[in-house]
């Protein structure tokens, strides 16, 4: 089934560790995107990647970092300097031939 | 900087009422627009979009949005709502000529009681 992937659901950590959020799409889409979701406050744009190696900061990008070393794969590393990293966690990739945005199923993570 | 306003953020209906939920966009030149929803436990799915032409667009599941560009409005309207429409609904805008970047709304929650 084509779609994309989020891994860990749900994930824990102690203040001060970094952690690494997986995503992996296998639409073949060129331009991928990670949101963060908290109540109230809607999605709110991290980072995004339009073409494999390249990657532009988002709304809210202190205290994250991405890659974009393979066309597939969009990991997003929250780590240590994000003063308030307790979120749900979303990743998208964008059909360019609709303009439509598909969403993985999240990650929530809560920092102890 | 572009931005997008959802104001009702908790709406609460019974079944068979109609919804209109509001959305409003600052941004002056060319926009693509879209409504999101994500159901309970689901992840967020693409509800509608307007691109060009017709400012009355038409999606899944009954609901429809109007285009008002003298108003900077993209309402998501549904005439008889049904209990299943229990979602949080998020509307978003693409600014042309700003990257593909999707900006979202804030959100409104949507209760449907039977």
């Amino acid at each position: 089934d084509g779609g994309i992937t989020q891994s860990p659901k749900y994930l824990f950590r102690k203040e001060g560790q970094n952690v690494t959020l997986s995503c992996e799409q296998n639409l073949n889409h060129d331009a991928m995107y990670w949101y963060r979701q908290d109540p109230g406050q809607g999605l709110r744009l991290i980072y995004y990647s339009q073409i494999v190696n390249d990657f532009q900061k988002g709304d809210i990008a202190e205290g994250y970092s991405v890659s974009r070393e393979k066309k597939e794969s969009f990991p997003l590393t929250v780590t240590s300097a994000q003063k308030n990293p307790t979120a749900f966690y979303l990743c998208a990739s964008l059909y360019s031939g609709s303009g439509e945005l598909f969403f993985g199923e999240g990650s929530r993570l809560t920092v102890l | 900087a572009q931005s997008v306003s959802q104001h009702n953020h908790h709406v609460i209906l019974s079944e068979a009422a109609s919804l209109e939920l509001g959305c409003n966009y600052s941004y002056g030149g060319t926009v693509n627009l879209f409504w999101y929803v994500q159901y309970p436990g689901q992840h967020l799915q693409l509800l509608l979009k307007y691109f060009s032409g017709d400012p009355l667009v038409k999606g899944i599941k009954g609901f429809e949005a109007e285009f008002i560009k003298s108003k900077f409005s993209f309402n998501l309207r549904k005439p008889s709502v049904q209990w299943s429409d229990t979602a949080e609904y998020f509307c978003a805008v693409n600014a042309l000529g700003n990257t593909d970047k999707l900006i979202f709304g804030t959100g409104t929650r949507l209760q449907v009681f039977p």
